[in-house]
Order: C-alpha cells, then sequence, then structure tokens
C-alpha cells in the first residue's frame, strides 16, 4: 500500500465553476504527478511534482494549475471548469525505495463530471 | 505532446489463447514499462525494462524492449479471465522522473 488518498473520489460540477481534486501520500514520497484518463488516449500527464514548490507541466496543462505545499499533499485546481476536462483523474507518486526504477504507485481515481 | 501509440485498441479473445500487444513512441526511452489497469483502479506495474533487446517474463507474461528503443511488446501466453483489463505501455525519462504512458490496450477474455 503506497499511502495515497485522492479527494473526492466522484464530483460533478457545472462548466465555468472552481474545482480542486487533492492527492494526500503519507510516506514523504518526493515525486508526485496528476494525470487524467479518457477512452483513446489513455493517461495523459498534466502536471507533476519534484519536491516542496517545484513543479512542472506534463503534456496536458491548459486549464490546471497544481500546488505543493506540503511533501503529503499535491492540489490539482481547475479554475474554470469546461465539458472537456470531464475525466478520470488519477494522483500518482514515485517511490525511489521501490525495486524497480521508473515505477509509479497510483491512487484510486476522481471522477469529474462537468455538465 | 508525446504520447506511446499501442495496438490493438482493444481486444477479445477466448480463454487459454495467447495474446500479444505492442506499443511505438516517436522517442527513445531507456526505460519501458508495462502496467495493467483492473476495472474501477489505478494501474499497476506489471514488467520494468532497462536495456535495449531485453526480453523479462514475469509469470505468464513477457515483454520485450525493442532493439530502436522506440518500442515494447508485451506478450500474455495461455489467458485467464482475471487478465481482463487494461494493458497501458510506458516510457521513462529518468532526467526529469516524467513517465509517459499508452493509449492503453483493453483485453476482454471470453470464458
Amino acid at each position: 500500500d503506497a499511502g495515497i488518498t485522492q479527494s473526492p473520489r466522484h464530483k460533478v460540477t457545472e462548466t465555468g465553476t472552481p474545482v480542486t481534486l487533492r492527492c494526500h501520500q503519507t510516506e514523504n514520497h518526493r515525486y508526485m504527478y496528476w494525470y487524467r484518463q479518457d477512452p483513446g488516449h489513455g493517461l495523459r500527464l498534466i502536471h507533476y511534482s519534484y519536491g516542496v514548490k517545484d513543479t512542472d507541466k506534463g503534456e496536458v496543462s491548459d486549464g490546471y494549475s497544481v500546488s505543493r505545499s506540503k511533501t503529503e499533499d499535491f492540489l490539482l485546481t481547475l479554475e474554470s471548469a469546461t465539458s472537456s476536462q470531464t475525466s478520470v483523474y488519477f494522483c500518482a507518486i514515485g517511490d525511489s525505495n521501490s525495486r524497480f526504477y521508473g515505477e509509479l504507485f497510483f491512487g484510486e481515481g476522481s471522477r469529474l463530471t462537468v455538465l | 505532446g508525446q504520447q506511446l501509440n499501442q495496438s490493438p485498441q482493444s481486444m477479445f479473445i477466448q480463454e487459454g489463447e495467447d495474446v500479444s500487444m505492442n506499443c511505438t513512441s516517436s522517442s527513445i526511452f531507456n526505460t519501458w514499462l508495462w502496467y495493467k489497469q483492473d476495472p474501477g483502479e489505478g494501474p499497476v506495474l506489471l514488467i520494468a525494462l532497462y536495456k535495449a533487446g531485453e526480453l523479462t517474463s514475469n509469470g505468464r507474461l513477457t515483454a520485450q524492449f525493442g532493439i530502436t528503443r522506440k518500442d515494447s511488446f508485451l506478450n500474455i501466453s495461455a489467458s485467464i479471465p482475471s487478465d481482463v483489463g487494461i494493458y497501458f505501455c510506458a516510457g521513462f525519462d529518468g532526467g526529469y522522473q516524467k513517465v509517459t504512458f499508452g493509449t492503453g490496450t483493453k483485453l476482454q477474455v471470453i470464458p
């Protein structure tokens, strides 16, 4: 168990409203990631973090911002949600102690519906 | 943005059959990973490959790191119902600690 908790697990919101998804980890891992999963597109990286206040963009970062003020929390914010952001969002952590270099551990996902 | 292309996109097979899927990239990776996602859960690592040409097995699963470092292959032998799920390839960029995933292959097994 990698100790990753995502919240909320399900959310329905309206176009134009702000939304924040939270990823919480209990084991002080340095690397954290946000992906979105859509049929036909697989998993696409939105943003990732390599330490407190150190973040970088992924391949589909437009419309999203992130913050990491504490090691254990990585927040994903949709400033003004659009229907194209309806998706399942996964948080992942990179464990430097993993048996396998490059292995990520995933949370259970947050399903977001924007009406 | 960069993404890895997997084929086939989906497949139905009979229980007991062997399965092959592949993954191609426009970029070189020095590490290839294969993940499986069960319905309603996050992906879990199956196999990791670190050397071009490498062939690695994990039970009934065998994966290969392509010689060009731009592709990888996964084979599942003697499929069983619990093999159902989505299989993702992924390339790992150790310099930036970024993992780029493929488009996924959805596998369904008919008992």
